[in-house]
């Protein structure tokens, strides 16, 4: 089955710098993939839609400049949180839609479990 | 717009009993609706998801949903329950092939032995 694989699985970083998340889809190609965020306890929200070979497209209220997508390949998408702040440590998960017809299908990556201090 | 609402944050069933999970959506066109279990720190598995067709669906790990138009529900529910499938689980819905999926709130489900 689909098989879509995000690292890493946990970074720690400190105050001021950037991490980059990367998400793959490793055997099927992906126009398509979403960004999540989860907060402890909570559901996810979706942050952005990102399109293979356009800009992504940004959920109300998600910060375009702090939170970059990029989405160079049919296969990966990358997040990269830019000058991180304590507020930023959450839980990002990343989907990647089934282009197959009619599948309806989307998998998800394990998740990156980003904690900035 | 499309929102979910899952009634219960926390269910506690023994095992063996019946799980039900309860999840009712909004949504002014007819919609695609999903379960997802999330373990913790990982990312969320596909149950099972309603498109078109048979109402009721079958799912992975003994789960199914039936969807209830004129009740606007996707519940779940497993006849007996397993120590393993304590997690969290997720209702969503889209209403547009391929559109993104909005989540409801999450229901956490424990399993006493």
């Amino acid at each position: 089955g689909a098989v879509v694989s995000q690292h890493p699985s946990r970074v720690i970083c400190k105050s001021g710098t950037s991490v980059k998340i990367e998400c793959r889809s490793l055997d099927f190609q992906a126009t398509t993939m979403f960004w999540y965020r989860q907060f402890p306890k909570q559901s996810l929200m979706l942050m952005a839609t990102s399109n293979e070979g356009s800009k992504a497209t940004y959920e109300q209220g998600v910060e375009k400049d702090k939170f970059l997508i990029n989405h160079a390949s049919l296969t990966l998408s990358t997040l990269t949180v830019t000058s991180a702040h304590p507020e930023d440590s959450s839980f990002y998960i990343c989907s990647a839609r089934d282009p197959g017809p009619g599948s309806m299908r989307y998998t998800f990556g394990s998740g990156t479990r980003l904690t900035v201090v | 717009a499309q929102s979910v609402t899952q009634l219960g944050s926390h269910v506690s069933v023994s095992e063996g009993a019946l799980v039900l999970l309860r999840c009712n959506y909004s949504s002014s066109v007819p919609p695609y609706l999903f379960w997802y279990v999330q373990y913790p720190n990982q990312g969320l598995q596909l149950l099972l998801k309603y498109t078109t067709g048979a109402t009721l669906v079958k799912g992975i790990n003994g789960f199914e949903a039936e969807f209830k138009k004129s009740e606007t529900s996707f519940h779940l529910t497993k006849p007996s329950a397993h120590m393993s499938d304590a997690a969290e689980y997720f209702c969503a819905v889209s209403v547009e092939y391929g559109n993104k999926l909005v989540f409801g709130a999450g229901t956490i489900l424990r399993v006493k032995s």
